[in-house]
């Protein structure tokens, strides 16, 4: 069974730093590409970043580059966020998701961890 | 960016009604396109991807239709475990984005 399992979220202030992590299980990790999206308070869903399967390869939002970094540890499973100079625009619940194998989409996706970044 | 808007935002229906919800993108995505329904406190799951294949598992009552800029999603006799928000997503180039949603209640 796929399992993503999202952690590292909490209260920040603004400018300050977090690492957010994905740990991955149920499937060969290092032949996924992964995402993470997010999505503030009521609001709908904003994709933030992609990683390809070796981590050679990453993807931003406008929003984000320069600022977060994503990353993953293929010998542990897991999937990053470093995210730096945070906003109090970058609240939200971030979740992990998993593309697939062939096709494009998000195929499974973990249940989210919030951030909330506060004066 | 390619937009995405989804209309209606908001649909109110009943149980056993046909249920159709638009997404139309700024620009062709091909067959990129792919639905998500989300329930409140939920992840995301996936419904539909290449713009009209049921994922497995997903109840046959869910369809996918459309190409290039405008695409469908139809609910043929809404259940009550129906009642969610379902988000388009495009794929075909980056940023991707979603549609802004649309919020199906009773």
């Amino acid at each position: 069974e796929v399992q993503l399992v999202e952690s590292g979220g909490g209260f920040v202030q603004p400018g300050k730093s977090l690492r957010l992590s994905c740990a991955a299980s149920g499937f060969t990790f290092g032949i996924y590409a992964m995402n993470w999206v997010r999505q503030a308070p009521g609001k709908g869903l904003e994709w933030v970043s992609k990683i390809d399967g070796s981590g050679g390869s990453t993807y931003y939002a406008d929003s984000v580059r320069g600022r977060f970094t994503i990353s993953r540890d293929n010998s542990n499973d897991t999937l990053f966020l470093h995210m730096t100079s945070l906003r109090v625009e970058d609240s939200a619940t971030y979740f992990c998701a998993r593309d697939g194998r062939w096709q494009r989409m998000f195929e499974f996706w973990g249940q989210g961890t919030a951030v909330a970044v506060s004066p | 960016d390619i937009q995405l808007t989804q209309s209606p935002s908001f649909l109110s229906a009943s149980v056993g009604d046909r249920v159709t919800i638009t997404c139309r993108a700024s620009e062709a995505v091909s067959s990129y396109l792919a639905w998500y329904q989300q329930k409140p406190g939920k992840a995301p799951s996936l419904l539909v991807y290449a713009a009209s294949t049921l994922q497995s598992g997903v109840p046959s009552r869910f369809s996918g239709s459309g190409s290039g800029t405008e695409f469908t999603l139809t609910i043929s006799s809404l259940q009550p475990e129906d009642f969610a928000t379902y988000y388009c997503h495009q794929l075909i180039s980056y940023p991707y984005t979603f549609g802004q949603g649309t919020k199906v209640d009773i």
